[in-house]
C-alpha cells in the first residue's frame, strides 16, 4: 500500500535549537519527495522538492535528505525560531500510471522561547 | 507574489444542501487540484484538472462531487448533497506543469466546510 509515515508525531524544542524530522515512504513507483510547512488553519507551503537521484536539498535553515534505497527522508531545521512552530508534512509523488501526491500525517513542531 | 485564493474561508451548511467552493489559481498556471483535510487527519487528494477536464480523481471523488472552470479565472468544487462526513478543510492548488515534474503545487488558504 502506498503510504507515507512520519515521526515523531509531535516535538517541542527550545528556540535556537536544531531538530530532525523523519519520514518513511512505501510509495512505488515514486517520482519525487516534498516537504511542506503548514501553519494551523492554512494551506501547505513547499519547502523542498527532491527527485530520487538527489540526496540533499537546502532552503535556508531547512535541509532535507533523501535515501531512495531505504525509502527514508529527513528534514533538519537549524537554529529554530518561534515562527518555525507548525506542522511539517512529508509528501511523496506516486507516479504509477497517474500522478498523485500522497501526504504523511505531519510532525507538529512547537518552538518555545 | 502571486497566490492561490479561495472563497469563502468558512462555509456552514445543512446536510443535504449543495455547496460550491471557489478558487482563483495563479494566473499562468495550467493544472488545478482540490484536496481535503478532515480535522486532525492527513491531506487527501481529490481531483486534478487540466485543459478543461478531469485528469485524475481519487476514490473519494464520487458522483456527489464535480469541478468546473466556468471562466478564465475561477475553479470550483461543487458538492451536490452534503453529508456530515464532508466536513473538512478543502484546499485548492495550482501548478505550471504536471505533478510528475519538479514543479511546485501552490496551495490556497483553504475553505473550512462545516456540515450540520
Amino acid at each position: 500500500k502506498n503510504q507515507v509515515e512520519q515521526s515523531p508525531q509531535s516535538l517541542i524544542i527550545l528556540e535556537g535549537k536544531n531538530c530532525t524530522l523523519q519520514c518513511n515512504y512505501t510509495v512505488s513507483p515514486f517520482s519525487n519527495l516534498r516537504w511542506y510547512k503548514q501553519d494551523t488553519g492554512r494551506g501547505p507551503v513547499s519547502l523542498t522538492i527532491m527527485t530520487f537521484s538527489e540526496n540533499t536539498k537546502s532552503n535556508g535553515r531547512y535541509t532535507a535528505t533523501l535515501d531512495a534505497d531505504t525509502k527514508q527522508s529527513s528534514l533538519h531545521i537549524t537554529a529554530s525560531q518561534l515562527s518555525d512552530s507548525a506542522s511539517y508534512i512529508c509528501v511523496a509523488l506516486f507516479s504509477g500510471g497517474y500522478n498523485k501526491l500522497i501526504f504523511g500525517a505531519g510532525t507538529r513542531l512547537a518552538v518555545h522561547p | 507574489e502571486p497566490e492561490v485564493t479561495q472563497t469563502p474561508s468558512h462555509q456552514v451548511t445543512q446536510m443535504g444542501q449543495e455547496v460550491i467552493l471557489r478558487c482563483v489559481p495563479i494566473s499562468n498556471h495550467l493544472y488545478f487540484y482540490w484536496y481535503r483535510q478532515i480535522l486532525g487527519q492527513k491531506v487527501e487528494f481529490l481531483v486534478s484538472f487540466y485543459n478543461n477536464e478531469i485528469s485524475e480523481k481519487s476514490e473519494i471523488f464520487d458522483d456527489q462531487f464535480s469541478v468546473e472552470r466556468p471562466d478564465g479565472s475561477n475553479f470550483t468544487l461543487k458538492i451536490r448533497s452534503t453529508k456530515l462526513e464532508d466536513s473538512a478543510m478543502y484546499f485548492c492548488a495550482s501548478s505550471e506543469a504536471p505533478p510528475s515534474s519538479y514543479n511546485e503545487q501552490f496551495f490556497g488558504p483553504g475553505t473550512r466546510l462545516t456540515v450540520l
